[in-house]
């Protein structure tokens, strides 16, 4: 049981430039967010989904755009990445009321 | 302005020792809330959660305090082991599977 799976583990991107970070769980389950780390912030919600084809901004969402087209998957996309956005994402996952199980992360860094 | 507050970056603590971990919230309508423990490198990893109809919740060496007139709430590691070092974030969020809100997190080093 792989949990919850995101790629790439490291990234540097330019000013400017877009990619997708990608999530994927295998636990069927309904809830999906993905959050970012910064220091002394602890991890802030980006986006979240609480199925396939529903998804809804978090805290911080500029910059950022996500979609659900299957239950599995919860892809993080950069539309143009800024200085800003170096951080770490986590991906996370949920069944019901039960806890999140969260990736293993992200480390982006935008130069 | 942060609705979950943890005032101290970092802790350091004895082995077999007690470890007190301390959370402010400000939102009132929180009323469920966790206790995240993560590795570097790891995604955080659930470790216990309290509901406001309690004020503790014991699991193990794990005991959660929750004092909701002072909107504070605490983690208490007993006895500490060096296995137990890690950021420790705690989380409320508006119901049970609601949406959660992070605190920035406190670096505990339990020593040997």
């Amino acid at each position: 049981n792989a949990g919850v799976t995101q790629t790439p583990k490291f990234q540097v991107l330019k000013t400017g430039q877009s990619m997708t970070l990608q999530c994927a769980q295998d636990m069927n389950h309904e809830y999906m967010s993905w959050y970012r780390q910064d220091p002394g912030m602890g991890l802030r919600l980006i986006h979240y989904s609480v199925g396939a084809g529903i998804t809804d901004q978090g805290e911080v969402p500029n910059g950022y755009n996500v979609s659900r087209s299957t239950t599995e998957d919860f892809p993080l996309r950069l539309l143009s990445a800024a200085p800003s956005q170096t951080s770490v994402y986590f991906c996370a996952s949920r069944l019901g009321n039960y806890g999140y199980t969260f990736g293993s992360g992200t480390r982006l860094t935008v130069v | 302005d942060q609705q979950v507050k943890q005032n101290s970056p970092s802790l350091s603590v004895q082995e077999g020792r007690i470890s007190i971990l301390n959370c402010d919230y400000t939102n009132s309508m929180f009323d469920y809330f966790l206790w995240y423990k993560k590795y570097p490198a790891e995604g955080p990893t659930f470790l216990i959660s309290i509901s406001s109809i309690k004020d503790k919740n014991e699991d193990g060496r794990f005991t959660v305090f929750l004092n909701k007139s002072a909107k504070h709430l605490s983690l208490h590691i007993v006895p500490s082991q060096p296995g137990d070092s890690a950021v420790y974030f705690c989380a409320a969020s508006e119901g049970a599977g609601n949406m959660l809100t992070f605190g920035g997190g406190t670096r505990l080093m339990v020593k040997p």
